[in-house]
């Protein structure tokens, strides 16, 4: 079964703090993995999106890392801020046109 | 350009009830999939519809059922509404054309309360 999981469920951070958020997946021939962010009550955001054959990806202050022979994908987040806090989902594509399979997310805190 | 648009964004129905809700994709998007947020499930695929057909199903009951429009806007129908249906319903759309490498891009989900 193909299945994706994050540890750990939450995470509080004081605020300027580097972090990493893991994400692991069962089946490592992944087509492509997506980071994505929500808000309470909300929908999700895409943050990033790293197809198979790339090993990271970047935007601002967020870096997206895929090591597909391990089955593992790291965001890191650099500097945190209290506006980062939100629950933080990584799902898996397995080919070109199947549905993605969601980890239940990393729900993060930062204090100021 | 206008995001994924989901109408109602609350909705509050009896057990036995059905209940229709309303996804209008990103212009250009022919991809709409729907998904069921529940705390202790976490996400779950519903289905996705490419160009008014059905091109995936997740494992639900038959009494989730959806259809897409012409104009590629979708809407999801449960019926015999039960208390466990209680979730946040999301629905994403994407361009859909080719392989899956363009980004999912969620709307804000309507929140169904089954009492």
């Amino acid at each position: 079964k193909q299945e994706v999981t994050q540890i750990p469920a939450a995470l509080s951070v004081p605020e300027g703090e580097n972090l990493v958020l893991n994400c692991s997946f069962t089946d490592s021939a992944i087509y492509n993995l997506q980071w994505f962010r929500q808000d309470p009550g909300k929908g999700l955001t895409s943050l990033l999106l790293i197809q198979s054959s790339q090993r990271e990806q970047t935007s601002g202050r967020l870096n997206a890392s895929l090591d597909k022979s391990s089955g593992r994908s790291t965001l890191y987040i650099a500097a945190s801020q209290p506006g980062d806090s939100a629950t933080y989902l990584c799902a898996v594509s397995y080919s070109g046109n199947t549905p993605l399979v969601f980890g239940k997310g990393t729900r993060l805190s930062v204090i100021a | 350009k206008a995001g994924v648009t989901q109408t109602p964004r609350y909705l509050i129905k009896t057990r036995g009830q059905q209940v229709t809700l309303s996804c209008s994709p990103i212009s250009g998007h022919r991809s709409v999939s729907w998904y069921q947020q529940t705390p202790g499930q976490g996400l779950q695929f519903l289905f996705e519809y490419f160009s008014e057909t059905q091109r995936n199903k997740g494992n639900f009951p038959g009494r989730f059922s959806g259809r897409q429009f012409s104009n590629s806007r979708s809407e999801m129908n449960v019926s015999t509404l039960e208390l466990g249906d209680s979730a946040l319903y999301l629905c994403a759309s994407r361009t859909g054309t080719g392989a899956s490498n363009s980004p999912l891009h969620f709307g804000n989900g309507t929140r169904l309360t089954v009492t």
